[in-house]
């Protein structure tokens, strides 16, 4: 079955340092995927996109990384702030369908 | 724009009760989906339309959920008859036909807790 895994704990890490998320993925050939930011009652918000074909994509303090090989994604928030404590979703549009699948997220909270 | 408007934001049910979603999709956009939020699944889609048609309901949990989309700036999910399992977080999605590069506008959601 397809299978969408993020990291299943919790991160915490302290102001300043760069966090990683992982996104990983099995049965799927996604065409592209994207990585989205959900604060509590809220609906998700788009942040990035990365292409099959793209190794990296940046965006301000954001980058994302893309192995197709591996079936990762690598997630990265460098000089993190607290005001960037929230869950973060990976979703991925399979190379035969126009909608998303969802990861289950990961809770990053970046203490002062 | 005042982005994707879900109503109502909270709704309290008993079992057996019919339940109406709604969602006002972002004008111009010309994909609407449907998804479920839990705790132990995720977000779980339920169903999209392509220019108001229904693409694809698989994800559709049984007969007891449809929706509609009667034109380009509504649609709506019911539940009937509802059942506890079905409390969760709905939420409503619209994006433009470039989905790759905009991905989706999320409303805020329709928290539904069923008695």
């Amino acid at each position: 079955s397809q299978k969408i895994e993020q990291n299943s704990e919790a991160l915490n890490i302290q102001e300043g340092k760069t966090a990683t998320l992982t996104c990983n993925y099995t049965n799927y050939s996604p065409a592209y995927l994207q990585w989205y930011r959900q604060d509590p009652g809220r609906g998700p918000v788009f942040l990035l996109l990365i292409r099959e074909n793209e190794k990296e994509k940046r965006k301000e303090r954001l980058k994302v990384t893309f192995d197709t090989t591996l079936k990762q994604s690598l997630f990265h928030i460098t000089a993190s702030q607290p005001a960037d404590s929230a869950t973060y979703l990976c979703a991925l549009v399979a190379n035969t369908g126009n909608q998303f699948y969802f990861g289950t997220g990961t809770s990053l909270t970046v203490i002062p | 724009d005042a982005g994707v408007i879900q109503s109502p934001r909270h709704e309290v049910t008993e079992m057996g009760q019919e339940v109406t979603l709604r969602c006002k999709p972002i004008s111009g956009h010309n994909s609407l989906f449907w998804y479920r939020q839990t705790m132990m699944r995720g977000l779980e889609l339920l169903i999209y339309f392509n220019n108001n048609v229904p693409i694809d309901d698989s994800g559709m949990p049984e007969d007891r959920f449809s929706a509609k989309m009667p034109n380009a700036s509504f649609s709506t999910l019911k539940i009937q008859p509802s059942e506890p399992r079905d409390s969760a977080v709905y939420f409503c999605a619209s994006s433009l036909p470039e989905l790759a590069n905009y991905g989706y506008t999320f409303g805020s959601g329709t928290r539904l807790t069923v008695v």
